[in-house]
């Protein structure tokens, strides 16, 4: 099966930058994927990875390490708008079939 | 836009019940999900579908069972409600293929079993 493992929660400033980091361990691994859920709200998509490296969107970027089972999301200029929660998630293969695994997802508060 | 939705945002049942959760969405994609969210356990995989009549097991298959009869439709059905069903369902899909298999939910149903 797999697992994910990511911080329940970070704080940071209002205009700073702030990364969440995701190990995880899998077989047959596909792509790292990025989710922001705000509460009370759906999960939105934010970036999927499926090479090494870093994949830049706006304000938002997403590292992934295959190598090392890891990655970041990383938000700069952060507003208040980004309190919310990230969740990563693993697509992989499991019985044939290609299944997305998230974390327990990162509560990011932003203060003023 | 991508648009699924889900027939309740919120239902109160009554344990020992049959529950069915409805999930549609619009943009003829092949893949469908259904999730449970609980805090601090993130979103943990029930069933999925990829393709009409087709249907596998997830992470907590327990207590549950699907129907997709049609490839906009996507049912959940609980045979017998307990009270550790109480949680919030989400429905989502996806295309089968594609650069970021990107997953698109429906707002989610808060289910109450009593």
């Amino acid at each position: 099966g797999q697992s994910l493992e990511q911080p329940s929660e970070v704080t940071a400033v209002e205009g700073a930058i702030v990364q969440i980091n995701c190990t995880y361990q899998t077989s047959g691994f596909y792509g790292l994927s990025w989710y922001q859920q705000h509460d009370g709200g759906a999960p939105t998509f934010l970036s999927y990875n499926a090479l090494d490296g870093l994949e830049e969107t706006g304000r938002f970027s997403s590292f992934l390490s295959r190598s090392d089972s890891y990655g970041y999301l990383l938000l700069q200029e952060l507003q208040m708008k980004d309190s919310a929660s990230y969740f990563c998630a693993v697509r992989a293969n499991s019985g044939g079939y290609q299944k997305v695994t998230f974390g327990t997802g990162t509560k990011l508060q932003v203060i003023p | 836009d991508v648009k699924v939705t889900q027939s309740s945002r919120y239902l109160v049942k009554r344990t020992g019940e049959k529950v069915f959760l409805e999930c549609v969405q619009d943009m003829d994609h092949e893949n469908m999900f259904w999730y449970r969210q609980d805090p601090g356990l993130g979103l943990r995989l029930i069933y999925f579908s990829y393709d009409v009549k087709m249907k596998e097991k997830g992470d907590i298959p327990e207590g549950y069972s699907v129907s997709r009869e049609k490839k906009e439709r996507f049912s959940l059905i609980l045979e017998s409600a307990s009270t550790n069903q109480t949680s919030m369902y989400l429905c989502a899909s996806s295309l089968a293929v594609g650069s970021s298999y990107e997953q698109y939910f429906g707002p989610g149903t808060r289910l109450t079993v009593t």
